[in-house]
C-alpha cells in the first residue's frame, strides 16, 4: 500500500529556533500534500494545502511566515516552523494525495515540543 | 465556509451494543467522504472512502452509508468491543478547492 513518511517523528527544541518537518510519499507521486495540526482536545485542523511547484495555500488564521511550506517535488513537502515558541508545541500530520486515483494517505505525524 | 459536523460528540456504550453516528457535510460540490478511526497522537486509520450517493461499505463489524443529496453519512458499529474505543472522524473532499475538511469527531467509549 501507499506509504507516507514523516521525519522527525519527535522533536524537542528551544524557543526561538526553527524546526523543519519532512513529509515524503515513498511509493507514489503526490501533486498535493496537506499539513494538519492537532489542537488539544480537538480534531485535526487543516493548516495549508501544498501543491508541487507552486505556493502553498494557507487556511485563515495560519501565519504563512511562521509556517513555511515548500513542495519541491512530487514526493516531498516540508513544513518549517520558524522561531518556534511553546504555543507551537503540537502534533503535526501531513497527508499526500496520490496523483492518479486521488486517494489520500496520512503520515505518522511529528510531535513537536518547544521548551 | 465549509462546515462538517459530527454527532454525537461522544458516546458511551456497553460491550456488545450496536451504535451509530452521523457526519453532515455540504451537499454541493461533493467529491468524496472519508471515515477514519483515530487515536490521539497517532495517524488516522482509513476506514472507508465513499464517493457515490447511496454507497454502502462494510469492513468487519463496521459499515457506512452515504447520502450526497442531503449531505450526510452514517457509520455503524455492530457488537461494539472495547478495542473499538477511539475517535471516529469523517472528512469531506470538495470538487472546488480539493480541500479536506475534517469533522470534530465522535469519541466512542466501549465499556467491557
Amino acid at each position: 500500500g501507499a506509504v507516507v513518511s514523516q521525519h522527525p517523528s519527535r522533536v524537542i527544541c528551544k524557543s526561538g529556533t526553527s524546526v523543519k518537518i519532512e513529509c515524503r510519499s515513498l511509493d507514489f507521486q503526490a501533486t498535493t500534500m496537506f499539513w494538519y495540526r492537532q489542537f488539544p482536545k480537538k480534531s485535526l485542523m487543516l493548516m495549508a494545502t501544498s501543491n508541487e511547484g507552486s505556493k502553498a495555500t494557507y487556511e485563515q488564521g495560519v501565519e504563512k511566515d511562521k509556517f513555511l511550506i515548500n513542495h519541491a517535488s512530487l514526493t516531498l513537502s516540508t513544513l518549517t516552523v520558524t522561531s518556534a515558541h511553546p504555543e507551537d508545541s503540537s502534533f503535526y500530520i501531513c497527508s499526500a494525495r496520490e496523483i492518479n486515483r486521488g486517494d489520500q494517505y496520512f503520515g505518522p505525524g511529528t510531535r513537536l515540543l518547544v521548551l | 465556509i465549509l462546515n462538517v459536523e459530527q454527532s454525537p460528540q461522544s458516546l458511551h456504550v456497553q460491550e456488545g451494543d450496536s451504535t451509530n453516528f452521523t457526519c453532515s457535510f455540504p451537499s454541493s460540490n461533493f467529491y468524496a467522504l472519508h471515515w477514519y478511526r483515530w487515536e490521539t497522537a497517532k495517524s488516522p486509520e482509513a476506514l472507508f472512502v465513499m464517493t457515490l450517493n447511496g454507497d454502502e461499505k462494510k469492513k468487519g463489524r463496521i459499515s457506512a452509508t452515504l447520502n450526497t443529496k442531503e449531505g450526510y453519512s452514517y457509520l455503524y458499529i455492530k457488537g461494539s468491543q472495547p478495542e473499538d474505543s477511539a475517535t471516529y472522524l469523517c472528512a469531506f473532499f470538495n470538487t472546488g478547492g480539493f480541500k479536506t475538511i475534517f469533522g470534530a469527531g465522535t469519541r466512542l467509549f466501549v465499556k467491557a
